[in-house]
């Protein structure tokens, strides 16, 4: 069964501009988190999504936003980018997103704004 | 809201060592409890987990504790390889934050050939 994909895996943008990233979870998981990863801050928590439909949110301004399709495919989307957004974005999906349910995380997406 | 402790930081074993890496949480409500390794350019990968009904888990040269009075639980791996080389993270979920998992801070192994 194939992993979780991310796409693209590198991406440079500059202040102010807009990105989109794109995941793909493992055939049959509902269940799509996104997490960013920095030095400093570690992993933290973005959103999650099932069935469509953003079900749990972290700490993170509006300009971090997310959609689901119904073929369970999750793209992110961080308007008015900051410097300090620039980190690696991590996507992990699971079967049925339930409490205490394995997560399995793809590659990541590094973006770098300049 | 969940805060998750790690430590150490960094670790360095000889090759054919045990390494043990421990983490406590703060939200006496959380039940699950993944390791996750992750390798230069790689995203996290689990490698095992453990529910709060479980006192001890292991799988080959890993194994985790978990102590719910304590609210801490830990990794260990036994007969250390090169390969085993990564930064490990703990984490903690329940179900009042779903998949909302709160990773610990990681820590650093160092196996030397």
């Amino acid at each position: 069964k194939a992993g979780v994909t991310q796409t693209p895996r590198y991406l440079i943008k500059t202040r102010g501009q807009q990105v989109t990233l794109s995941c793909s979870p493992i055939s049959g998981h509902r269940s799509v988190s996104w997490y960013q990863q920095t030095p400093g801050q570690g992993l933290q928590f973005l959103f999650e999504y099932f069935s469509e439909t953003q079900r749990n949110k972290g700490n993170f301004p509006g300009r971090f936003s997310g959609r689901q399709f119904s073929n369970s495919r999750s793209e992110m989307n961080v308007s008015t980018l900051e410097l300090g957004d620039s980190a690696l974005y991590l996507c992990a999906s699971s079967l049925d997103g339930l409490a205490g349910t394995k997560q399995f995380f793809g590659p990541g997406t590094r973006l770098t704004v300049l | 809201g969940e805060n998750v402790e790690q430590h150490p930081s960094t670790l360095s074993v000889q090759e054919g060592d045990s390494a043990v890496i421990k983490c406590t949480y703060s939200d006496s409500a959380s039940n699950y409890f993944p390791w996750y390794k992750q390798e230069l350019g790689k995203g996290p990968q689990l490698i095992i987990d453990i529910r709060s009904n479980v006192g001890e888990k292991k799988d080959q040269r890993i194994a985790v504790t978990l102590n719910k009075t304590a609210k801490h639980f830990s990794l260990h791996i036994t007969e250390t390889q090169p390969e085993d080389s990564a930064v490990y993270f703990c984490a903690a979920s329940n179900d009042n934050y779903g998949q909302n998992f709160v990773f610990g801070p990681g820590t650093r192994l160092s196996v030397l050939p």
